[in-house]
């Protein structure tokens, strides 16, 4: 599977806005709707909080939105909270049927 | 309520196997898309298998490709991931999860630890 990029790590202060990109290829995040944001808490599951690119499941803060233009999607958290440090992982369906996830990114809330 | 419970994993020699399960409550596991995923110690996510909800297509990842079988038992509601000719880089986190629609991801069990070492 092709390999999608992310930034290794992002900061921002409390109450700032963020964003974490997300870079593909037509192969991937390019050519399907189909992607996703995971946050990720030390030593727990993965929590879906974007699908299909900019919908958010039930109970998922407004705070969280995500967007894509080309081959890149974004995930944007408005209003940083302490409770947003984690690490967040986009994943986009491929041209194969499967799932490729990017490299992961830490967001460190000042 | 929807639960995943994965069990199976543990400590074994590289070339080994090793079968993980993954016990379904509150829905029935043959109605949805199931997959695999996996977090090695201090790295990231990695897809590894999926079965379709009608059970007609399995994919697998390039890194277990061959190695690797994904299987349902319906009437144990059970989804288990039968992992031959394990390697070192085998050692990770396994979690199992629901498709609910096209990659809607939103239960996940909480994972089994499956360590590779000689």
């Amino acid at each position: 599977q092709s390999a999608v990029a992310q930034p290794a790590s992002v900061s921002g202060s409390p109450g700032q806005s963020i964003a974490i990109s997300c870079a593909g290829t037509s192969s991937d995040v390019g050519g399907y709707n189909h992607v996703s944001w995971f946050q990720q808490h030390p030593g727990k599951a993965p929590k879906l909080i974007i699908y299909d690119v900019s919908n958010r499941p039930s109970g998922v803060s407004d705070r969280f939105s995500g967007s894509k233009s080309g081959n890149t999607a974004s995930l944007t958290i408005s209003g940083l909270q302490a409770e947003d440090e984690a690490d967040y992982y986009c994943a986009s369906c491929t041209s194969t049927n499967t799932l490729v996830f990017g490299g992961g990114t830490k967001l460190t809330v000042l | 309520q929807v639960q995943l419970v994965e069990s199976g994993g543990g400590a074994v020699q590289p070339g080994t196997s090793l079968r993980l399960s993954c016990v379904a409550s509150g829905f029935t596991l043959s109605s949805y898309g199931m997959h695999w995923f996996r977090q090695g110690p201090g790295k990231g996510l990695e897809w590894v298998a999926d079965v379709w909800a009608d059970g007609t297509h399995k994919y697998y990842g390039d890194s277990v490709k061959g190695r690797f079988t994904v299987s349902r038992d319906p009437s144990r509601n059970t989804l288990y991931l039968q992992m031959n000719s394990l390697r070192l880089d085998d050692t990770a986190v396994y979690f199992c999860a629901r498709d609910d629609a096209s990659y809607y991801f939103n239960y996940w069990g909480q994972g089994t630890l499956v360590t590779v070492s000689s």
